[in-house]
């Protein structure tokens, strides 16, 4: 069946440095990876999406390429904020499912000033 | 943005009792919703996927007749855990798919149940 594997943490980095955590997957067919973001007492929030192979998601300094061949979606930021502080979630929909999701345990970042 | 909302959340029962989660879509319509549970430093895993207006479909292992969920509106699903026991005791959280959307999918903040 459909997994995600994600780097487990806690991940606690400096402001101004980079990040990168990382997540691989296995999954049948073409599934759509996603990575969403959880700050204190809110709900996941998408952060990014990819749909096919090469895609490049981005948002708000943050980027992960989907990599068919390594099964991969890393998720990277060149220069964290104190406000990226949360928990992130690597994700993946089933193909042809693009809502049912399969998530990873969750990466918790504290970025320190 | 679009916001989903949970009530209540958290709660406490004792073992045996039911316990009803509500989950609401406030400012968007939703066809479709999902009933997720979290264990402690563990992953999302998905329990159901609620249509409106029809029979929610269950994951693999998820006692449907435990789990009962309700999705009788286009902004309201419940989830109702039913004779309770210390087993259950979990974070649910809900997400909803406005309808027409394919991929957005908004989460609600989570209900914290604890059954003693």
């Amino acid at each position: 069946g459909n997994s995600v594997t994600q780097m487990e943490g806690p991940v606690t980095l400096s402001e101004e440095a980079f990040l990168t955590i990382n997540c691989t997957y296995t999954a049948t067919g073409y599934p759509s990876l996603f990575w969403y973001v959880q700050y204190p007492g809110e709900g996941l929030q998408l952060l990014l999406k990819a749909t096919k192979a090469d895609d490049k998601g981005s948002n708000k300094g943050f980027e992960a390429t989907y990599r068919k061949e390594t099964t991969s979606f890393h998720l990277e930021k060149g220069s964290v904020q104190v406000s990226d502080s949360a928990v992130y979630f690597c994700a993946l929909a089933r193909s042809g499912s693009a809502r049912q999701l399969t998530f990873g345990s969750g990466t918790q970042l504290t970025v320190l000033p | 943005g679009a916001v989903v909302s949970q009530h209540p959340s958290w709660v406490i029962c004792k073992s045996g009792t039911s316990v009803k989660i509500e989950c609401r879509s406030l400012d968007f319509q939703a066809t479709t919703m999902f009933w997720y549970r979290q264990f402690p430093k563990q992953s999302l895993m998905l329990m159901a996927t609620s249509n409106e207006g029809s029979k929610a479909t269950y994951e693999q292992g998820v006692e449907k007749d435990k789990f009962l969920i309700n999705h009788a509106s286009l902004t309201l699903s419940t989830l109702t855990v039913t004779s309770a026991h210390p087993e259950d005791s979990s974070f649910y959280i809900c997400s909803a798919t406005p309808s027409g959307s394919y991929y957005e999918q908004y989460f609600g903040p989570g209900t914290r149940l604890t059954v003693t």
